[in-house]
């Protein structure tokens, strides 16, 4: 039962243009949603998070969506650059479940220069 | 800042010998880490939380005793895959979390294990 899904496994963006990466859950529970970066052989890193409470987080060139109704998320990156290239995982915390975070299956990106 | 590390970056076994895996918050005490494991092109799937001192709270499907978990201080977590099959063989992270029900987690570079 996947609670976290990225229904897009890839993605290819020119540099300088706006990569969208999309993610839907399912669990209402979520309290908090997290995007994290992560390269070949190297655990995430964390990008970028958003309270259920909001609706907007912004940093930087990054910004993260978040639609409550329709239960799905998006991360814009704008611009893009191909250091961006990697995979991009969904994550969010089940407020029931202490720290326990359920990751998406991930979407990869691709700038291309 | 939050850094983690994990030993060894990959390692080779033959089935039925018994593998140890660290993880260490570097500067930075654990009160909570994680350990995942990530089959290609899929996700994380976490096996279990650790808290020191106590004992290991597993996820629904993963054998407690194929994957010994112990987390004796608040910077050193071991996940110790025993007897491994070479179904065992994958990408397995570490996690670590500076303060209990937080969101924060600092990844682990991770492990890939082959088991030959």
């Amino acid at each position: 039962d996947q609670q976290v899904k990225q229904n897009s496994p890839s993605l290819s963006v020119q540099e300088g243009r706006i990569s969208i990466l999309n993610c839907d859950y399912t669990n209402s529970m979520f309290d908090y949603f997290l995007w994290y970066k992560k390269y070949p052989a190297e655990g995430p890193t964390f990008l970028i998070s958003i309270s259920s409470i909001k609706d907007k987080n912004e940093d930087g060139r990054f910004t993260v969506f978040l639609n409550k109704s329709a239960k799905h998320l998006s991360l814009h990156i704008v611009p893009s650059q191909p250091g961006d290239s990697a995979v991009y995982f969904c994550a969010a915390r089940d407020s029931g479940g202490y720290q326990k975070v359920t990751f998406g299956t991930g979407t990869k990106l691709q700038v291309i220069p | 800042g939050a850094v983690v590390s994990q030993h060894p970056s990959w390692v080779i076994c033959k089935s039925g010998t018994s593998v140890k895996i660290e993880c260490r918050s570097l500067d930075f005490q654990a009160t909570t880490m994680f350990w995942y494991r990530q089959f290609p092109k899929q996700s994380l799937m976490l096996m279990a939380t650790s808290n020191e001192g106590s004992k290991a709270t597993y996820e629904q499907g993963v054998e407690k005793d194929k994957f010994l978990i112990n987390h004796a201080s608040l910077t050193l977590s071991t996940l110790t895959v025993t007897s491994a099959h070479p179904e065992d063989s994958s990408f397995y992270i570490c996690s670590a979390s500076p303060h209990r029900n937080s969101y924060e987690q600092y990844f682990g570079p991770g492990t890939r294990l082959t088991v030959t």
